[in-house]
């Protein structure tokens, strides 16, 4: 499976825009991209995937570069519920498991 | 309507002894898998099920750990000679389809602390 790569940790304001980058250069063309996150002291939450074109559902909308190499994950209005550990993850369309990293902790600030 | 439901919540064992795990998946999912978190970082598969049968066990540690599902609903985790390093949260995910949904849920995970 590609590797992923996220910032170790982000801040946003409440009310704003989070955006959280992953980057992905070794994904290839068979392969998702998976957003799931995760609070303090309870188990993932699954956020948004793609293949390559962008995405958008009531929790985020998932931004895929045109090569694929990049992704960005928009929390449009963040609050503070939002304070989580953001996992981006590759996945093969056939693949049977996810890879978690250790993903990017984002922090939403009153 | 009832999510993944894990238990006990919390166990502390002492080193060398047997603990089980429990999963309860939501009602009709077919896929069910296991992964364990350490503290600080994500959570690192173990298993999976579809169905009855482990269709991918590759990432048990070593054969002091089972998992089972006897008839493709709950599952239990077995893990036999518990050591220090053992301890973490072992969590439990289910799906209607497996990875192709692309939504698996989680459970909120059993604690283990092994003295």
């Amino acid at each position: 499976d590609a590797k992923t790569t996220q910032p170790t940790s982000m801040d946003c304001a409440e009310g704003r825009a989070a955006n959280l980058p992953c980057n992905h250069s070794t994904i290839s063309g068979n392969e998702y991209v998976y957003w799931y996150r995760q609070i303090h002291s309870q188990g993932p939450q699954y956020i948004i995937h793609g293949l390559k074109n962008n995405e958008t559902n009531e929790m985020a909308s998932l931004i895929i570069t045109e090569d694929r190499k990049s992704s960005t994950l928009i929390l449009p209005h963040a609050t503070l519920r939002d304070t989580a550990v953001y996992y981006c993850i590759v996945v093969p369309t056939s693949g049977s498991r996810l890879t978690f990293g250790e993903g990017t902790q984002l922090t939403v600030n009153p | 309507g009832a999510g993944v439901s894990q238990t006990p919540s919390n166990k502390v064992t002492e080193k060398g002894k047997y603990v089980e795990l429990r999963c309860d998946p939501i009602s009709g999912h077919t896929a069910l898998y296991w992964y364990r978190q350490s503290l600080g970082q994500g959570p690192e598969f173990l298993i999976y099920f579809q169905g009855t049968g482990a269709a991918d066990d590759s990432g048990l540690p070593n054969d002091r750990f089972f998992a089972v599902r006897p008839e493709g609903s709950v599952s239990t985790l077995k893990i036999q000679r518990t050591e220090r390093g053992d301890s973490a949260v072992y969590l439990c995910a289910s799906s209607s389809r497996g990875l192709s949904t692309g939504e698996l849920f989680f459970g909120e995970g059993s604690r283990l602390t092994v003295l």
